[in-house]
């Protein structure tokens, strides 16, 4: 029973694509969160999202595009793939709830969708 | 940036020797937190230090936060092979509610 899934696991794509990651959590979480993780393993918070609320936006281009239909599920839609996209991209969630303070628990990570522009 | 900073950033080291990373961190923090990522895997969650405490254990683990010097380390006592991972600190600030990962320590540990 995974806690935290992403699909799909490998995504290659051609420049200027459009494409979908999709995560899922069972563990009942309030929070989800999209990191990205480059080529030096430099993790880097993109958005999170409190029970379908976005919560944290970082400097991340308009072409992300991050959807919550429920508090179970966080979507990542990139517009017009560039080839500096390529990285491994995490899905993550945690009980820590709206914009700060944590109940003492980490968070869970997906197993990570490794995205290749070319 | 509130990125942290972890040294070493690699560290390699026999079987049954002990293994300590530190990581320093630059704003007050609600709580820091060490995760493991195996080469292509996603990262776990090890332990957690709020910032009231000053020393946890879990298993081979012992974590300390020192909030003056703004810094932690993590021991791994007895290290295995199956202890090769990159390491990770990350700290909750208490603005925002981010998680903010250092860049890791990537330790091996030889048979």
């Amino acid at each position: 029973d995974t806690a935290v899934s992403q699909t799909p696991k490998y995504l290659v794509t051609q420049m200027g694509n459009d494409k979908s990651i999709k995560c899922e959590q069972n563990l009942g979480h309030d929070t989800m969160y999209w990191y990205k993780q480059d080529s030096k393993k430099f993790l880097k918070i993109m958005f999170s999202y409190n029970n379908k609320e976005l919560i944290i936006n970082e400097t991340v281009p308009n072409r992300f595009s991050p959807k919550s239909p429920d508090k179970a599920h966080l979507n990542l839609h990139i517009n017009s793939l560039e080839l500096g996209d390529s990285a491994v991209y995490f899905c993550a969630s945690s009980q820590i709830g709206g914009t700060g303070g944590s109940h003492g628990y980490g968070y869970t990570f997906g197993s990570g969708t490794r995205l290749t522009v070319v | 940036s509130q990125q942290g900073e972890e040294d070493p950033q690699a560290l390699s080291i026999q079987e049954g020797e002990n293994a300590t990373m530190n990581c320093s961190y630059k704003t007050s923090i609600n709580n820091l937190q060490w995760y493991r990522q195996n080469s292509g895997r996603g990262l776990v969650h090890l332990i957690l230090i709020r910032s009231n405490e000053r020393e946890k254990h879990s298993g081979r683990l012992r974590v300390t936060l020192d909030t003056s010097k703004k810094s932690s380390s993590l021991l791994i006592t007895a290290s295995r092979a199956a202890d090769t991972a990159s390491y990770f600190c990350a700290t909750l600030y208490n603005q925002g509610g981010k998680l903010i990962f250092g860049q890791g320590t990537e330790l091996s540990v030889k048979p």
